[in-house]
C-alpha cells in the first residue's frame, strides 16, 4: 500500500523567511496530493492541493510542487508569519483506496 | 450556514465495550470521511461515504464500521474497544468527494479507552 513520509519532523523559522516541507510517497498510481494545517487545538484545514497531472500550483504565499518522477512534493510558504504557526500535514491519495497522510510538521515562526 | 457537527464530543469507554459516533455534515455535502487522530500515529484515514455507500477505506480492523443514512449523517461504530483506540476522532464532508472538492472537519470526537 501506499507510505508517506515527510520531513523535517519540526521546522523554526524567523518572520519573513521562507519554509519548505517535502514528502514522498510510494505508489506511483497516487494521483491526488492535499496539504493540510492544523493550529493548536483546532481542527484541520485544507490548505492547497495539487493533482498528478499538475506539477505546480500557488496560492498567495504559499505553493505546492509535484515531481511524479521522484515521487515527491513539497509546500512552500514565503514571507512567513507568526500565524502560520502550526502542524502542516500532507497526504496521498489514490481512487478507491484511501487518503494516507504523512507524520504532521510542526512549523514555528517566532517575530 | 452550520459547519459539521460531532456527537458526542467526549467519551470515555472501557475496554471491551463498543461506541457509536455521529456525524453531520454541512447542508448539501454528500461525502463524509472519517479519521482518527493520535499523538503517536497522527492522522489516519479511516473510510469514506458517499451517498449511503462507502467508497473508500483505510487500513483498519473490521472492528471500525460506518454507515451513512439518506440525509448524509453518518454514523462510526468501533467494537470491542482497545486502549489503543482512544483518540481524536474526526470527521469531515464535502459536496461530493474528498479529492473532487475542499473538506470540512468536524471539531472532533475525543474518545478515552480506559
Amino acid at each position: 500500500g501506499e507510505n508517506v513520509e515527510q520531513h523535517p519532523s519540526t521546522l523554526s523559522v524567523q518572520e519573513g523567511d521562507s519554509a519548505v516541507i517535502k514528502c514522498t510517497y510510494s505508489d506511483s498510481a497516487s494521483n491526488y496530493f492535499p496539504w493540510y494545517k492544523q493550529e493548536l487545538g483546532k481542527r484541520p484545514q485544507l490548505i492547497i492541493d495539487i493533482r498528478s497531472n499538475v506539477g505546480e500550483k500557488k496560492d498567495q504565499r504559499i505553493a505546492v510542487t509535484l515531481n511524479k518522477t521522484a515521487k515527491h512534493f513539497s509546500l512552500h510558504i514565503t514571507e512567513t508569519q507568526p500565524e502560520d504557526s502550526a502542524v502542516y500535514f500532507c497526504a496521498a491519495f489514490e481512487a478507491g483506496t484511501a487518503l494516507i497522510f504523512g507524520k504532521g510538521t510542526t512549523l514555528s515562526v517566532s517575530s | 450556514k452550520a459547519g459539521v457537527t460531532q456527537t458526542p464530543r467526549y467519551l470515555i469507554k472501557t475496554r471491551g465495550q463498543q461506541v457509536t459516533l455521529s456525524c453531520s455534515p454541512i447542508s448539501g455535502h454528500r461525502s463524509v470521511s472519517w479519521y482518527q487522530q493520535t499523538p503517536g500515529q497522527g492522522l489516519q484515514f479511516l473510510f469514506e461515504y458517499f451517498s449511503e455507500t462507502q467508497r473508500n477505506k483505510g487500513n483498519f480492523p473490521g472492528r471500525f464500521s460506518g454507515r451513512q443514512f439518506s440525509n448524509s449523517r453518518s454514523e462510526m461504530n468501533v467494537s470491542t474497544l482497545e486502549l489503543g483506540d482512544s483518540a481524536l476522532y474526526l470527521c469531515a464532508s464535502s459536496l461530493i468527494g474528498l479529492v473532487s472538492d475542499e473538506q470540512f472537519f468536524g471539531p472532533g470526537t475525543r474518545l478515552t479507552v480506559l
